[in-house]
């Protein structure tokens, strides 16, 4: 299996600009999850879906920041207008089923987002 | 809700010396409980898990982990650090469909 794909891997931008950060979830997985890395914060969870329908997007920061899971091999995360303290790794994960009690969640690469 | 805390930020061994991260949580579930671990620049990959069966967890490259409910601990131990073992480390926890992230450990590892 070609474990979880996220891309790009590097992004730069500049502060005002549209950023979409991409997910391929392992095949089979109904779970996804997208997690934001800083040094201040540690790692976040920002939203996860099941099966497609977002279940909980407490963590996400504020409006400028959407996501989507248009079917079960794939999702984006958006943010519109960047700025400059989004600048973080942006990880995506998935799993069999959330709540399961033996469920596993298995990490992506991650996308270092940098916002000049 | 659940939290976990590991006690150290930073933890420094020499190759060869037994390896100590501590991680204590609280949860109000029955925990589940993992350890992953990041290389510098990589995702993250799972080292081992706990779900209720044995308190005694082996997860790969020789590390372990053993929960203790009377101490709400998961300290994650290796007997001998290798160079490749520099990483950092981060003990983690269930509640019901989330997982929450401890801070995390960085073990750095002297020749």
């Amino acid at each position: 299996d070609a474990g979880v794909i996220q891309s790009p891997r590097h992004e730069v931008t500049e502060m005002g600009q549209e950023v979409t950060l991409r997910c391929k979830p392992i095949s089979g997985h109904n779970s996804l999850f997208w997690y934001r890395q800083t040094m201040m914060r540690g790692l976040e969870l920002l939203i996860y879906f099941n099966n497609n329908v977002p279940i909980d997007d407490s963590g996400m920061p504020e409006d400028r920041f959407s996501a989507k899971m248009p079917n079960a091999s794939f999702s984006t995360l958006k943010i519109q207008p960047s700025e400059p303290r989004d600048s973080a790794v942006y990880f995506c994960a998935s799993t069999k089923l959330a709540g399961a009690r033996t469920d596993t969640q298995y990490f992506g690469p991650g996308t270092r987002l940098t916002v000049l | 809700a659940q939290s976990v805390t590991q006690l150290d930020s930073h933890v420094s061994v020499s190759e060869g010396t037994p390896v100590l991260l501590r991680c204590n949580y609280s949860s109000s579930y029955s925990p589940s409980l993992f350890w992953y671990v990041q290389h510098p620049n990589k995702g993250l990959q799972l080292l081992l898990k706990y779900t209720s069966a044995a308190t005694l967890v082996k997860g790969i490259n020789g590390f372990e982990a053993e929960f203790k409910k009377s101490e709400t601990s998961f300290h994650l131990t290796k007997p001998s650090a290798h160079m490749s073992d520099a990483a950092e480390y981060f003990c983690v926890v269930r509640g019901d469909s989330t997982l929450t992230f401890g801070k995390g450990t960085m073990l750095l590892v002297s020749p």
